[in-house]
């Protein structure tokens, strides 16, 4: 079966810092993978999608950045972080289909101070 | 253009109780429907959707849904409720209207189950 894996689970960072956070998917090969953000209170944000090796599409404008270096890895970084990039960070896989169902991992809360 | 509407933010229910979460969306294509579950700092759990076929859809946990589409509703429901279905649900929407699609999120209803 697929499982999916983000790490860290919780990272507390200062304001200008930068930022390196990893998914990763098994059981799979060639899924669709994205970055959502979920502010307090607030619904999911599509940031970054991918369906392959080195293709990223970007949903919103910002200081963030994703790449996807090997086929069932997402990496989500920034070279300086901002207040208003806390929020808890989910990654999610789906099949290569965009229609597909998309399955999500367990988060990561960041907090930027 | 599609988007998906949650029409309460928080539901407050008795243990053993039925409920009910709307859920409604707009579009002029075909869509597929989704509900998901979140427990407090926890990813996503896909409770159920809608793709084809049947439009009442059995979900985990004894959840169900209905799809309807001349009111574009998805309503959530479960006959009782326990403690633990205490969390957050998310309805969503992905529209085949060909091309990339993307998966549209309500704002979610948060539902507290009291003892």
């Amino acid at each position: 079966s697929q499982t999916i894996h983000q790490w860290p689970a919780t990272l507390v960072q200062p304001v200008g810092s930068p930022l390196s956070l990893e998914c990763t998917v098994e059981g799979t090969s060639n899924p669709n993978l994205y970055w959502y953000r979920q502010a307090a209170g607030r619904g999911l944000q599509l940031l970054f999608y991918s369906v392959g090796i080195g293709q990223i599409s970007s949903e919103v404008p910002q200081n963030l950045s994703a790449s996807r270096p090997q086929d069932r890895q997402f990496i989500l970084s920034s070279k300086k972080l901002l207040l208003s990039d806390s929020g808890f960070y989910l990654c999610a896989w789906s099949g290569d289909y965009s229609t597909d169902t998309q399955y999500f991992g367990p988060g990561t809360r960041l907090t930027v101070l | 253009a599609q988007s998906v509407t949650q029409l309460d933010s928080q539901v407050p229910v008795f243990e053993e109780a039925p409920v009910e979460l709307r859920c409604n969306y707009s579009s002029s294509v075909s869509v597929y429907l989704f509900w998901y579950v979140q427990y407090p700092n926890q990813g996503l759990q896909l409770l159920l959707k809608y793709l084809s076929g049947s439009t009442l859809v059995k979900g985990i946990n004894g959840f169900e849904a209905e799809f309807n589409k001349s009111q574009t509703s998805f309503h959530l429901r479960k006959p009782s409720v326990h403690i633990s279905d205490t969390a957050e649900y998310f309805c969503a929407v992905i529209e085949l209207s060909g091309g990339y699609n993307k998966l549209i999120f309500g704002a979610g209803t948060r539902l507290a189950v009291h003892p």
